[in-house]
């Protein structure tokens, strides 16, 4: 089946560092989600991208669909300790509602 | 986005009991989803209800019926499970535009932590 690569698989970075992750697939998507999990809790969506080269921000974060639209890359900057949480990436085929989920990546911060 | 709400937020049950978790969606989206989160993996789609119908069963085992009576609600009900079946279940919604799929972003609930002993 389609997998998303998604990487790294973990980061600990030093509060006010930037941080940058990434997916990549095999196949082409029409849509890239990201979210960010707390422990215990449902994944809350951050930023939303449609079209191949769009480049998004929220805030801090900025993720960008890339060109081939077969990745996708988020990235933090100025961390802060309640960045810490994972951050999946989902990907949506053409024509279809069935979106595809990342590993997740684990980022921890130290103040 | 807290639109989405799941309950129980914890559930342990034994083998042999049946259980319900419920969603509901306060977002006036027309397709929910039930998703099982295991941990390392990534989230496997279960269950799709678009417009009360359900157009996707991702291959789940019938210990697990889903049942969705109108487009604010989602049930999820459990008989024999299995503790492999230990997991966080979570619930999602989005609203279905017919040909725009790329428009129909999930919002999820907080989940059922649920423990099968």
């Amino acid at each position: 089946g389609q997998q998303l690569n998604q990487s790294p698989q973990s980061m600990f970075i030093q509060e006010g560092e930037d941080v940058s992750m990434n997916c990549t697939s095999s196949s082409i998507f029409n849509t890239w989600l990201w979210y960010k999990q707390d422990p215990g809790e449902g994944p809350v969506l951050l930023i939303a991208l449609y079209k191949a080269g769009e480049l998004t921000s929220n805030g801090r974060l900025t993720a960008q669909f890339g060109i081939t639209r077969k990745d996708s890359f988020l990235n933090i900057s100025a961390s802060i300790p309640s960045d810490v949480g994972i951050y999946f990436c989902a990907g949506l085929y053409s024509g279809t509602y069935k979106y595809i989920f990342g590993t997740g990546t684990r980022l921890k911060v130290l103040a | 986005e807290t639109g989405v709400t799941q309950t129980p937020r914890h559930l342990v049950m034994g083998m042999t009991n049946k259980k319900s978790l419920k969603c509901e969606q306060h977002l006036g989206h027309n397709a929910m989803y039930w998703y099982k989160q295991s941990a390392k993996k990534p989230l496997e789609l279960m269950f799709v209800y678009n417009f009360k119908e359900q157009t996707e069963n991702n291959s789940v085992p019938s210990r697990f019926s889903p049942e969705c009576p109108n487009s604010s609600h989602l049930f999820l009900h459990l008989h024999t499970l299995q503790p492999e079946d230990s997991a966080l279940y979570l619930c999602a919604s989005s609203q279905e535009r017919r040909g725009l799929a790329a428009y129909n972003e999930q919002f999820f609930g907080p989940g059922t932590r649920l423990t099968v002993l």
